[in-house]
């Protein structure tokens, strides 16, 4: 069964680097999104992607991230400059398509920043 | 401002009998709601949609609906097993279809 890959699975980081998380959607999907999950809180909205250009985006999704689809297959999100208070589980997810679409999620990278 | 709420509490329930969970939101005009499933640690999976003009959908032994008059949603667990612990989490679509938003999740117990 076709599924969401992330990597890494966990990444411990100093504040003020930067990161980079991987996920590879499902390969006949349109649409991507990135969510993010602080311990013991609820599953945020940061980010969609659609033709190649960010159809939607929330406040927590500010100039320190960024969102790129670098070739035919993966789709990334980059923290600049990582805080804290960016220590979460960071879900990518994709979709067939909008609206009535499911979407599939990864199993989450985890980041740590100390 | 737009809201979806869930029981934060945990709802525990002996293993066999049907579990309720609630759904409530404010400023939205939803055509379709969502349900996931989300394990410790894991990521959320999809377990049901239902359209508005849809009052019941079923799947084994799931069971929603959806009331757009009480802006609300029910999901339901019968003969429910210690493997249906977990979190559960509604959401709903933008206007514009391409922002999910779930609600905080009720964590169901069944205990055997």
């Amino acid at each position: 069964e076709p599924e969401v890959t992330q990597t890494p699975s966990h990444q411990v980081t100093q504040m003020g680097q930067e990161v980079i998380l991987r996920c590879v959607p499902i390969s006949n999907h349109l649409y991507f999104y990135w969510y993010r999950q602080i311990l013991g809180q609820k599953v945020e909205f940061l980010v969609s992607f659609y033709n190649n250009e960010i159809s939607e985006k929330s406040e927590i999704f500010d100039d320190q991230f960024s969102v790129e689809r670098p070739d035919g297959s993966n789709f990334t999100l980059k923290i600049r400059s990582t805080k804290l208070e960016d220590s979460a589980m960071y879900f990518c997810a994709s979709s067939e398509r909008t609206n009535t679409g499911e979407l599939f999620f990864g199993e989450g990278s985890r980041l740590t920043v100390l | 401002s737009q809201k979806i709420e869930q029981n934060s509490e945990a709802l525990n329930i002996q293993e066999g009998k049907t579990a309720t969970l609630t759904c409530n939101y404010t400023n939205y005009s939803p055509a379709y709601l969502q349900w996931y499933r989300q394990d410790p640690g894991r990521g959320p999976v999809f377990l049901l949609l239902i359209r508005e003009n849809e009052k019941e959908k079923r799947k084994e032994r799931l069971k929603v609906t959806f009331d757009t008059t009480l802006k609300q949603s029910l999901f339901h667990i019968t003969a429910s097993q210690p493997a249906d612990s977990a979190t559960y989490l509604c959401a709903l679509h933008n206007n514009a279809g391409n922002m999910l938003t779930f609600g905080g999740g009720t964590r169901l117990m069944v205990k055997p």
